[in-house]
């Protein structure tokens, strides 16, 4: 499987955005960039996905470099709601239905 | 909207003794997912299923088995019990397609003393 490495943990002041990188530089043509979150005492929340274009939702943004070798996760508004463990996993055809949780960013937001 | 099912919340066994983990999907989702974490570690994929068959497989003991039945709902069947068994698990359903999200449940605490 293509590993992806994210910072240990990161912060954020309330209110303001957060970049969440992630490096995925074995990643394949068919990987699709999924994100994740998890709340303390919570399963894990889907947030985003991508493949080769930059997709946005109700929740966050996702930035995917042209040579897909690294992508972010954008917070437009950090909300103390937001502090979790933010986990990007990739996900391919070929490896089916395993889906497999790396170490992910832990975020704190500062009010 | 439905979410994931997840029973029991909360388990408490002792050691040797087994444990059945039951897990009730979304509506329409024919794949289903296990997952252990324990204290302060990320999820660790166990094992899955694609309409009631076994898809994947992860890092599930021995002692460890499941299966999904014609209602789409699964069971995670945990025997001998450890002290290490002690961990949240959760279970997730998904539709098939490889860029269709995964939904999870809120897990079950399984405490083994």
């Amino acid at each position: 499987d293509a590993k992806t490495t994210q910072p240990n943990s990161m912060e954020s002041n309330e209110e303001e955005p957060v970049h969440l990188p992630c490096n995925h530089s074995t990643i394949s043509g068919t990987d699709y960039i999924h994100w994740y979150r998890q709340l303390p005492s919570q399963g894990p929340e889907y947030v985003i996905h991508g493949l080769t274009s930059n997709v946005n939702n109700r929740m966050a943004s996702l930035a995917i470099a042209e040579d897909r070798k690294s992508s972010t996760l954008i917070l437009h508004r950090a909300t103390l709601r937001d502090a979790a463990v933010y986990y990007c996993i990739l996900r391919d055809v070929d490896t089916g239905n395993q889906f497999y949780f790396g170490t992910g960013t832990s975020l704190t937001v500062i009010p | 909207a439905a979410g994931v099912i997840q029973s029991p919340r909360h388990l408490i066994k002792e050691k040797r003794e087994t444990a059945t983990l039951k897990c009730y999907p979304i509506p329409r989702h024919d794949t289903v997912y296990w997952y252990q974490q324990g204290p302060g570690q990320d999820p660790q994929f166990l094992i899955s299923f694609y309409e009631k068959m076994q898809s994947d497989k992860g890092s599930i003991p021995d002692r460890f088995s499941a299966q999904q039945f014609s209602d789409y709902h699964s069971e995670l069947n945990m025997s001998s019990l450890e002290l290490g068994d002690s961990a949240l698990y959760f279970c997730a359903s998904s539709l098939p397609q490889v860029n269709s999200p995964l939904h999870f449940g809120n897990g079950t605490r399984l405490t083994v003393t």
